[in-house]
């Protein structure tokens, strides 16, 4: 069975300070992979997608990026937090088959800026 | 653009009644509709997952309805118990990779 794994499962940073946040898929080859941040009292926002190694899609410009440097890893990463920078980030995979995209979700990393 | 709305926000009910969350959306051109549960500092949990084609899911209590022509989809929870409280989102597939999520009910189930 496939299997999600995000760490940290909490990270408390300065304002200024750089970000990087790991996520890994385990018993699945080449799925889609997501990047959502959930702010307090908002839905969730996708931030990034990716459908392949060194694929990468940004859906809202900011000071975020994503990397994806192995098939089944997908790291959202910046050099400098902003305050609004805090929230719940989920990661998510998807295998697309016959138009069907059931989403899968990790158990989220809670990052808090000071 | 895609909007999808859940209504009520929250909900609250003595343990054993049967329930039902709405979920509207503004664009009836969707693939899939999806249904999930978020327990609190949790991620998501996908519950059901209707294709555009399906009128109706079920998975054990859960009961999950789509009609694309009025742009609804329900949740319904048959007999409910307390750990179903929980906060229950919908989202909507349009194909272009990312869903389209609700706010959320948030659901209280009293003992």
């Amino acid at each position: 069975s496939q299997t999600i794994h995000q760490w940290p499962a909490t990270l408390v940073q300065p304002v200024g300070s750089p970000l990087s946040l790991e996520c890994t898929v385990e018993g699945t080859s080449n799925p889609n992979l997501y990047w959502y941040r959930q702010a307090a009292g908002r839905g969730l926002q996708l931030l990034f997608y990716s459908v392949g190694i060194g694929q990468i899609s940004s859906e809202v410009p900011q000071n975020l990026s994503a990397s994806r440097p192995q098939d089944r890893q997908f790291i959202l990463s910046s050099k400098k937090l902003l305050l609004s920078d805090s929230g719940f980030y989920l990661c998510a995979w998807s295998l697309t088959s016959g138009g069907i995209n059931e989403q899968f979700f990790g158990p989220g990393t809670r990052l808090t800026v000071l | 653009k895609q909007e999808v709305t859940q209504i009520p926000a929250a909900l609250s009910v003595p343990e054993g009644e049967n329930l039902v969350l709405n979920c509207s959306f503004t664009d009836s051109a969707i693939y899939n509709l999806q249904w999930f549960r978020q327990d609190p500092g949790k991620g998501l949990t996908s519950l059901l997952l209707i294709q555009s084609s399906q009128r109706e899911q079920t998975s054990g209590r859960l009961n999950a309805s789509l009609d694309k022509s009025s742009g609804r989809s329900t949740l319904y929870i048959a007999a409910s118990q307390p750990g179903d409280s929980a906060t229950y989102l919908c989202a909507a597939d349009t194909g272009r990779r990312a869903l389209t999520f609700g706010s959320g009910t948030r659901l209280q189930v009293q003992p």
